[in-house]
């Protein structure tokens, strides 16, 4: 159970698109489309932003888009905005019924 | 629409075991489209999931391989709630534990409601 990797941090300007990659193994990421994203503010619970590599759940915006390729899962999310600001998670299902997580990603909009 | 509430103390002793409860509404613990989970969060270890339990016309239970030894997550059908018992905590167990709930009805697809979070500190 080795946490998925993710860039520490990552940055853009309002209205730009920023991509945060997760790169897993072939036990997880690679295996099954079971990636989910989530974005925590500060104090807050995580929040689900996408599911199965690309499922996005009823009220989040089409600004977040998910992909997979290979033992990499990607998160885009365009036409930046100040409320992005946040850190962002992957997580995936992986062989023996377990479920493993990202190190986290901060997003900063300049 | 789901809520998820937590409860249990905040402060526990070295080598005691850490007790969370986790009350349901809006769903069913006993649902065969759903799974019950716990995951911590810390500064050192960032978010990690600690295990589940299901029902799909028996209970299941799933554990993180890093607390397998230690813990027990059991639903109460009469009070409609699920809950962590984590045994022999160390300082390193001192974290936000936050209960989720999961609609895979096999694997986990993504982790849709969250409880509001609890901090444990574990300390003598």
């Amino acid at each position: 159970q080795s946490a998925l990797t993710q860039p520490a941090s990552v940055s853009g300007s309002p209205g730009q698109s920023i991509t945060i990659s997760c790169t897993g193994t072939s036990s997880d990421v690679g295996s099954y489309n079971l990636v989910s994203w989530y974005q925590q503010h500060p104090g807050k619970a995580p929040k689900l932003m996408i599911y199965e590599v690309s499922q996005r759940p009823s009220g989040v915006s089409n600004r977040f888009s998910g992909s997979k390729s290979g033992y990499t899962a990607s998160l885009t999310i365009s036409g930046l905005q100040a409320e992005d600001e946040a850190d962002y998670y992957c997580s995936s299902y992986e062989a023996g019924g377990t479920v493993v997580f990202g190190g986290g990603t901060k997003l900063t909009v300049l | 629409q789901v809520q998820l509430q937590q409860s249990g103390p905040g402060l526990v002793k070295p080598s005691q075991t850490l007790s969370l409860t986790c009350a349901i509404s809006g769903d069913s613990v006993s649902s065969n489209r759903a799974a019950w989970n716990w995951i911590r969060q810390s500064p050192s270890r960032g978010l990690e999931w600690l295990g589940r339990t299901y029902y799909r016309s028996k209970w299941y239970n799933d554990y993180a391989v890093s607390v397998k030894s230690r813990i027990t997550i059991n639903p109460d059908t009469s009070k409609n709630q699920f809950s962590l018992q984590l045994n022999s905590v160390t300082p390193e167990d001192t974290a936000v534990y936050y209960c989720a709930r999961d609609q895979g009805e096999v694997a986990t697809i993504g982790f849709d409601y969250w409880g509001q979070g609890s901090l444990v500190t574990v300390s003598s």
